[in-house]
């Protein structure tokens, strides 16, 4: 089966500027979740859907990061304003239901200068 | 909430040695606990999964041990090989938490030959 797509794979952008993200879940997967890593760090929890609900979104900078998940399938992830603090890399995953085993997408590399 | 640590942070061995990389959390209320294998700039490889009823898990030259009374799980790597160098993610998954991962933040292993 096809795996977790992501794009863009690297994106440079000034501080101030917005960005957004992209993920293309495995067929038929119900829960996403979209991380970001640190340099140095693991991947940290951002938000986490359920078809087109969130189930989790605790740990997301709601004052500059916003996500959606039209039709619980596709699902964005923007910033606006970006930081220098929000370099990182973002990781999507996907998996079939909550508890099972989820499959990680390569990842967006995102720099702030 | 949920803190999972992992010691050491980096590790330097000679090929062929047998290696001990640590993982400890706080809550013991696990779902699962899995190790994951990153390397640079790579997304997440899944190297193995311990469920809750469980105390260990084997594939290959790798062994992972879970002891959720402790709150520690380590991961064995026997007669390693240069190819091991990678930074090691242990990541717990708990299902108050809506059952996504809380990882460490890695133990980096490097291999000499």
């Amino acid at each position: 089966e096809a795996g977790v797509a992501q794009s863009p794979r690297y994106k440079i952008i000034e501080k101030r500027q917005s960005v957004a993200f992209w993920c293309n879940p495995i067929s038929g997967h119900a829960t996403l979740y979209w991380y970001q890593q640190i340099l140095g760090q693991g991947p940290k929890l951002l938000i986490q859907f359920q078809n087109n609900g969130v189930v989790d979104d605790s740990q997301l900078p709601k004052d500059r990061f916003s996500a959606e998940r039209l039709k619980g399938v596709d699902s964005t992830l923007k910033i606006q304003p970006a930081k220098l603090e929000d370099s990182a890399v973002y990781l999507c995953a996907s998996s079939y239901q909550q508890g099972v085993v989820e499959t990680f997408g390569s990842g967006t590399r995102l720099t702030v200068v | 909430k949920q803190e999972v640590t992992q010691i050491p942070a980096a590790l330097s061995v000679p090929e062929g040695e047998n290696l001990v990389l640590n993982c400890s959390f706080t809550d013991s209320a696990i779902y699962n606990l899995q190790w994951f294998r990153q390397d640079p700039g790579k997304g997440l490889t899944s190297l193995l999964l311990i469920q809750s009823s469980q105390r260990e898990q084997t594939s290959g030259r790798l062994n992972a041990s879970l002891d959720k009374s402790s709150g520690r799980s380590t991961l064995y790597i026997a007669a390693s090989q240069p190819g091991d160098s990678a930074t090691y993610l242990c990541a717990s998954r708990d299902s108050n938490s809506g059952y996504a991962l809380n990882f460490g933040k890695g133990t980096s292993l490097l291999v000499t030959p």
